[in-house]
């Protein structure tokens, strides 16, 4: 079946710190992968996606890269900042209408 | 083009009672998804509909819960005689393409069952 184990936070980092979200699924077929951001109170919003093998997805100086070799997509993002502070999730794409499996997020906090 | 739009916003409804939430997409757009997160937890899916018919119910609970999208008018997912297990937030996604990866997420209906 389909899933995503994503890194357990929460995650608390000072202002342009190095973020890595470890995210790895497991999957029937070939899914595309994304990373939504969620911020308090709102919904999720698509941060970026990756759809093959080797693809790089990017998106406001966040990166993943779809690994198949190690079934991952790992968040990163070399300088955070106090406005990134959010739950991110991983998601895989699949099933009868290519609905989302989520994993359960990733809490980031940046301080000052 | 305005966004998905969910309403309520916050429900609150007391055990037994029944919850209606709505769910408008994306104007263009006639894939309508259902998805609920509890407390604490990832989003998981619930249903999957197109215009008049459900596509992929395997995430509803096989009880009290219905959901559907006519022709005219917002999606609707219902919930009967609710308890308060029930009580999280609601999102509603839309896509134009049966594809579904081009989602967009509306801002939740944060249901509370006292």
């Amino acid at each position: 079946g389909n899933s995503v184990t994503q890194m357990e936070g929460p995650v608390t980092l000072s202002e342009e710190a190095f973020l890595t979200i470890n995210c790895t699924y497991t999957a029937t077929g070939y899914p595309s992968l994304f990373w939504y951001v969620q911020y308090p109170g709102e919904g999720l919003q698509l941060l970026l996606k990756a759809t093959k093998a080797d693809d790089k997805g990017s998106n406001k100086g966040f990166e993943a890269t779809y690994r198949k070799e190690t079934t991952s997509f790992h968040l990163e993002k070399g300088s955070v900042q106090v406005s990134d502070s959010a739950v991110y999730f991983c998601a895989l794409s699949g099933g009868a209408g290519n609905q989302f499996y989520f994993g359960t997020g990733t809490s980031l906090t940046v301080i000052p | 083009n305005a966004g998905v739009m969910q309403n309520p916003r916050h429900l609150v409804r007391r055990r037994g009672q029944e919850a209606r939430l709505r769910c408008s997409p994306m104007k263009g757009h006639s894939h309508v998804y259902w998805y609920r997160q509890l407390p604490e937890e990832g989003l998981k899916f619930m249903v999957y509909l197109q215009k008049e018919n459900i596509i992929d119910e395997s995430g509803m609970p096989k009880e009290r819960f219905s959901a559907e999208f006519p022709k005219e008018g917002p999606s609707i997912l219902r919930i009967q005689q609710v308890v308060r297990g029930d009580s999280a937030a609601y999102f509603c996604a839309s896509s134009r393409n049966r594809d579904g990866e081009d989602k967009y997420f509306g801002p939740g209906t944060r249901l509370l069952v006292l």
